[in-house]
């Protein structure tokens, strides 16, 4: 089956810096989402972005399906960004069924 | 509701008991979808309901696990003969379609298998 591997693994950074996550799957996609999953375990959708790119306040998402690679911009950030963030995709059409990554640990220091 | 709500937020239970999970989702959302969540892994696939049929079941990992939809709204997820591997938080997700890729995730619930 398809692989998703997210990196780096576990992020640290103080307050206001910028970075960058990355997803790389093993085969063509049909849907992808990113998802930021909280202290307490809630699991909020963030983009919905098979290709191109988004926007959305301080973050962003670019995805480059043909290189089999996304990546998910947070700039500014801040300490509620803190959490969990997966890619999730769902390799064929049809199906509605999400395959996560193992996600990158994100801490942000005040 | 608002959300989507699951009950209970804990569940400690005996290994070879039955389980419970109930999941009511955003009204009006046509599509709910059971996902498991072992520690420090990403979620995991069971389920996905289109109306009151599970459109897909591949992700049930044994005949133990089994989940109805009876009217189309309220999903519950039922565990026969738990085992102490069962433990794992259970996140329901509704959307308004399946097109719909816009998830809203429940808070799960968390069980435990002593």
């Amino acid at each position: 089956g398809i692989q998703v591997e997210q990196s780096p693994p576990d992020l640290i950074l103080q307050e206001g810096a910028n970075s960058t996550l990355r997803c790389n799957f093993s085969d063509s996609v049909n849907n992808l989402q990113w998802f930021h999953q909280n202290p307490w375990g809630q699991l909020i959708n963030l983009f919905y972005i098979p290709s191109g790119t988004k926007q959305n306040g301080r973050l962003s998402a670019t995805t480059v399906a043909t290189e089999r690679y996304s990546l998910l911009y947070i700039s500014s950030s801040q300490t509620t960004d803190s959490g969990v963030y997966f890619c999730a995709l769902s390799p064929t059409s049809g199906t509605y069924k999400y395959i996560f990554g193992t996600g990158t640990r994100l801490k942000v220091l005040a | 509701g608002a959300g989507v709500s699951q009950t209970p937020s804990n569940k400690v239970t005996e290994k070879g008991k039955y389980v419970e999970l109930r999941c009511d989702p955003i009204s009006g959302h046509t599509a709910l979808y059971w996902y498991r969540q072992s520690l420090g892994q990403g979620p995991e696939f069971l389920i996905y309901f289109q109306g009151t049929g599970a459109a897909d079941d591949s992700g049930l990992p044994n005949d133990r696990f089994f989940a109805v939809r009876p009217e189309g709204s309220v999903s519950t997820l039922k565990i026969q003969r738990t085992e102490r591997g069962d433990s794992a938080v259970y996140l329901c997700a509704s959307s308004l379609t399946p097109a719909d890729y816009g998830y809203t995730f429940g808070s799960g619930t968390r069980l435990t298998v002593v």
